[in-house]
């Protein structure tokens, strides 16, 4: 079946503008998480989402941004007033239920702020 | 929260050696402990998983070790091959809620020479 998908793929913007990044999870897949990475780095987690709610937002760095989640389906992920230093790839996964299995990755949005 | 280290950053064999790659964690409570290898441009992919009730786990080429005790494990492949050229990650998961919230070490790159 179809993976999870991510839109754009690319995305660059200005400095100071708002961009919003796109998840379609695997079908049925309750759990959804973003991750950040970048540049030779690690993955960051950001926030994961239970159905529709979002029980850990504590990754997100600051208040410009934002996720959220609709139909149990495809979530966004908005950078508001986006700075330089939000330039990476973002990386949304998901899996089917609970905890303990296997996340899976979505090809990444690569965000570059001039 | 949990912290994973990673080690080594790099590290290369020659085709056919067997190559190591240890982390460990911090928080005594994680229970899952996958491994992801990404190639370049591409995103993470499952390899193998290991959960705390299990010390070791094998498939094919591939082995992952856990010691709860000293909250470590290790990822171990024979036989390399130039397609194994990725990096590495491995992860904990922290519990909490349903949905597991994965840490993520930093990363090792893996060159296979010829």
């Amino acid at each position: 079946g179809a993976g999870v998908s991510q839109s754009p793929s690319n995305k660059v913007t200005e400095k100071g503008k708002d961009v919003e990044l796109r998840c379609d999870p695997i079908s049925g897949h309750t759990a959804l998480y973003w991750y950040r990475q970048s540049l030779g780095q690690g993955l960051e987690f950001l926030i994961y989402f239970q159905g529709n709610s979002a029980p850990d937002k504590s990754g997100l760095p600051s208040d410009r941004f934002s996720a959220e989640r609709t139909g149990g389906s495809v979530s966004t992920l908005t950078i508001q007033r986006t700075q330089q230093e939000d330039s990476a790839v973002y990386l949304c996964a998901s899996s089917p239920q609970l905890a303990n299995y296997e996340q899976y990755f979505g090809p990444g949005t690569r965000l570059t702020v001039t | 929260g949990e912290n994973v280290e990673q080690h080594p950053s790099t590290l290369s064999v020659q085709e056919g050696d067997s190559a190591v790659i240890k982390c460990t964690y911090s928080d005594s409570a994680s229970n899952y402990f996958p491994w992801y290898k990404q190639e370049l441009g591409k995103r993470p992919q499952l390899i193998i998983d290991i959960r705390s009730n299990v010390g070791e786990k094998k498939d094919q080429r591939i082995a992952v070790t856990l010691n709860k005790t000293a909250k470590h494990f290790s990822l171990h492949i024979t036989e390399t091959q130039p397609e194994d050229s990725a990096v590495y990650f491995c992860a904990a998961s922290e519990k909490g809620g349903t949905a597991s919230k994965l840490t993520f070490g930093t990363g090792t790159r893996l060159q296979v020479t010829l």
